[in-house]
């Protein structure tokens, strides 16, 4: 299967800093990203999406960087605050109707 | 609320037994899916079902079987659970397939002693 992988499994920051989350994935032909968080004893929560037509796309304090050349996906998350202590994963699409996941990143948020 | 809905939160097996986790979504989505969250391993796909009527095997479907019953319900199937099985099981829909994001239910617990 495909391989999506992130290079930090644990981020700490301080409270208002910005987080910046990483993840390599294996398959240049993966068209379709998405970030998901998830908080502890929920499922996975749509955060941001973006497709391979674009390198950047910015939601309400977050931002996703695509980067094809190097396969790299990138969350960025400005002025991080308590409640976005969470878990966040990246897929990428596949084949066959489905995402494959990355192990995820914690993000901890220091007040 | 509009969303997917799982039950049972928790289960408790012993070896051999069998159960039944429920899915149902209220979105009207055509795709729904089956995954397994264990530690260091992210989420892995089980069984997913394109359609009403169809379904497919994903990344670890052994063990395991399924019925998309409607279009609104999903269920997973452990027909003699084993300790390998002690998992977090998450159900998920989509509209269209890998195209557009998942909703996730809220998770079911599974132990098997």
């Amino acid at each position: 299967g495909e391989s999506v992988g992130l290079h930090l499994p644990t981020l700490s920051v301080q409270e208002g800093d910005n987080s910046i989350i990483n993840c390599a994935y294996s398959n240049s032909a993966s068209d379709y990203f998405i970030w998901y968080k998830q908080e502890s004893g929920k499922g996975p929560q749509f955060i941001i999406d973006i497709r391979s037509n674009m390198d950047k796309r910015q939601g309400q304090r977050v931002t996703v960087l695509l980067n094809k050349t190097v396969k790299h996906l990138s969350l960025q998350i400005a002025a991080t605050q308590p409640g976005d202590s969470a878990v966040y994963f990246c897929a990428e699409s596949g084949t066959g109707n489905q995402f494959y996941f990355g192990t995820g990143t914690s993000l901890t948020v220091i007040p | 609320n509009a969303g997917v809905t799982q039950t049972p939160k928790f289960q408790v097996l012993k070896t051999g037994q069998s159960m039944t986790l429920q899915c149902a979504q209220d979105m009207n989505h055509n795709s729904m899916y089956w995954y397994r969250q264990d530690p260091g391993m992210g989420l892995r796909l089980i069984y997913y079902s394109a359609s009403e009527g169809t379904t497919d095997k994903g990344e670890v479907p052994n063990g395991y079987n399924v019925s998309r019953l409607n279009k609104r319900e999903f269920s997973l199937r452990l027909e003699s659970a084993a300790p390998s099985q002690t998992s977090v099981y998450f159900c998920a829909s989509s509209s269209d397939g890998a195209n557009y994001g998942y909703t996730f239910g809220s998770g079911t617990r599974l132990t098997v002693v």
